[in-house]
Parts: structure tokens; sequence; C-alpha cells
């Protein structure tokens, strides 16, 4: 079946550092791939839309000049936390549609960003 | 717009209890439905889905029924396992790259 591989799985990082956190389709193309966000014991909340080629799309409230998005090919997007502050430590999940037929969507395995 | 409502936990249940976990939706179009489920500390899994009125979408035990008329689409299984402790997010899509809406997740604990 589909599958979305993400990483890093975990990640600990120095306030003022940057991570970078990378989503590939592994045996589809993925013109659309999503970014959540999710704090403990709580939903998933949509940050952004991905679509290969342009600039993505950001939530309300969601800083994208903090969360940097780029989709520069089918099967790849990543998500880079600038300027990471204690604040932004949560559970990033992204998302692709695809291979499960309609509606289908493939998620990764989640990353979970600490930072110190 | 689209919206998913579904049961706050958390639920408790002793190993072989039923579950349900209940889950209506609002939608301006048709959507299609889903169950996804998450283990702790992992990304999200589909569970189960149906794409029209009176589907069922069944797996490991568990189904969900498509129930136009009512707007719901409640998980359900006979005997649950401690293994089946979990995080269940119900969930809508409706058409096109749009996203899928998720509801607030139920937190379920089952207990030996």
């Amino acid at each position: 079946g589909a599958v979305v591989s993400q990483h890093p799985s975990w990640v600990i990082c120095k306030s003022g550092t940057s991570v970078k956190i990378e989503c590939r389709s592994l045996d589809f193309q993925a013109t659309t791939m999503f970014w959540y966000r999710q704090f403990p014991k709580q939903s998933l909340m949509l940050m952004a839309t991905s679509n290969e080629g342009s600039k993505a799309t950001y939530e309300q409230g969601v800083e994208k000049d903090k969360f940097l998005i780029n989709h520069a090919s089918l099967t790849l997007s990543t998500l880079t936390v600038t300027s990471a502050h204690p604040e932004d430590s949560s559970f990033y999940i992204c998302s692709a549609r695809g291979g499960q037929g309609l509606g289908g969507y493939t998620f990764g395995s989640g990353t979970r960003l600490t930072v110190v | 717009g689209n919206s998913v409502t579904q049961m706050e936990g958390p639920v408790t249940l002793s190993e072989e209890a039923f579950l349900t976990i209940n889950c209506t939706y609002t939608a301006t179009g048709y959507p299609s439905l889903f169950w996804y489920v998450q283990y702790p500390g992992e990304g999200l899994q589909l569970l189960l889905k149906a794409t029209k009125a009176d589907d069922k979408g069944s797996n490991k035990g568990f189904e969900a029924t498509y129930r136009k008329e009512t707007t719901s689409f409640h998980l359900e299984k006979g005997s649950v396992q401690v293994s089946d402790s979990a995080v269940y997010f119900c969930a809508l899509y409706d058409s096109g790259n749009t996203p899928l809406v998720f509801g607030k997740g139920t937190r379920l604990s089952v207990i030996a």
C-alpha cells in the first residue's frame, strides 16, 4: 500500500536553531501534501497545504515565516521550523493524498520536536 | 462549512466489552467518511472508510455504517482488546485537494 516516510521521528534542538522535517511519498506521486500539528491529547490542527511547484497555503494563525514549507518534487515536501522556541515543541504529521482510493490519505509516522 | 463531532473521551472499557464511539458530521456536499487510529507516539493509520450512504466499512473487528439520514458514522467493535487502546479520529473528505476534516479524537483505554 501507499507509504509516506517522515523523518526524523524525533528531534531535540536548542532554542534559536532551525529544524527540517521531511516527508516522502514512496510509491505514489503526491501533488498535494498537508502538514498538521498535534498538541498532547488533542486533535490534529492543519497548518498548511503544500502543492508541488507552488507556494504553500497556510491556515489562519500559522506564521509562514516561521514554518517554511517546500514541495519541490512530486514525492518530497519539507517543513522547516525556523528559530525554534520551546512553544514550538509539538508532534508534527504530514499527509498526502493517494494510494487508498477516493479521498484516501496516507499519513507519515510523525515527528516529535522538543525545543530546549 | 464541513465539520465532524465525535464523543469526548476518555473511554475506559474492560477487555471483551462492546465499544461504540459516536461520530456525526456536517457537510455541504456528499462526503466520504473515515476512521483513523493513532497508537501512542505514532502517526495516523486508516482503520476503515465508507464512501456512500449505507456503506459499511470494516477492519480488525471494527465496523462503521454511513448513515446519511442521521449524518452519522459511529464506530463499533463487539469485543475490545487491550491492544485496541489508542486514540480514534473520525474524519470526512469532501472533494478535490481539500484536507481531511477531523473530529477531536476519542481516547480509548482497554484494561485487562
